[in-house]
């Protein structure tokens, strides 16, 4: 099976622009989940998708949003970009049945906010 | 709250010495604890992760982790290490806080393999 793919791979905006990344889990995966990964604050979830529902959320302003599509390929997007919205961020996908939560990574999208 | 914590940010061994990458845990309830290896401009490739069971998990490229339940430990091993397993190690844990599961990672160890 292919794997978690996800785009642009790099990403540069100014301040105050909006940004979308997309996701594609691997297929027959329900479960799409998001990460923030910077020097600072390393690794920090940001929401979860399952069946078109958001059903997890991290604590992140309301300027992070997210979506599923009935495919369950996600894009998550980001408003009023901030110079601390650089990151690295990552999608996440799960069968969310069988195995015990176990989650399988995309490469990550590069975001630099200028 | 679901905690991990990796007291070392940095972990450097020669290579064909064994490694040790430290992760302690945090959590109320039976623990789901899993180690992450990030290599650079790539996102994190799971390792292993422990359920429950045998304490002692082995896991992918010749890693094991130890899980000790009395000092809430969860650590990574490997007998003899390599130049390529200079990575980034991450230990993490599930929160189901709310009943949806989520990952809580530790800050992460970068583990440099000298030939």
């Amino acid at each position: 099976k292919a794997g978690v793919t996800q785009t642009p791979r790099y990403l540069i905006k100014t301040r105050g622009q909006q940004v979308t990344l997309s996701c594609s889990p691997i297929s027959g995966h329900r479960s799409v989940s998001w990460y923030q990964q910077t020097p600072g604050q390393g690794l920090q979830f940001l929401f979860e998708y399952f069946s078109e529902t958001q059903r997890n959320k991290g604590n992140f302003p309301g300027r992070f949003s997210g979506r599923q599509f009935s495919n369950s390929r996600s894009e998550m997007n980001v408003s009023t970009l901030e110079l601390g919205d650089s990151a690295l961020y990552l999608c996440a996908s799960s069968p969310d049945e069988g195995v015990p939560y176990e989650q399988y990574f995309g490469p990550g999208t590069r975001l630099t906010v200028t | 709250a679901q905690s991990v914590a990796q007291p070392e940010d940095q972990v450097n061994v020669a290579e064909g010495n064994p490694l040790t990458v430290k992760c302690t845990y945090s959590v109320s309830g039976n623990p789901y604890l899993f180690w992450y290896v990030q290599y650079p401009n790539r996102g994190l490739q799971f390792l292993l992760k422990y359920i429950t069971g045998d304490n002692l998990v082995k896991g992918s490229y010749g890693f094991e982790a130890e899980f000790n339940k009395s000092q809430t430990s969860f650590h990574l091993k490997k007998p003899s290490a390599l130049v390529s397993d200079s990575a980034l190690y991450f230990c993490a844990v599930r929160d189901s806080t709310g009943g949806y599961n989520k990952l809580i990672f530790g800050a992460g160890t970068r583990l440099a393999v000298h030939p």
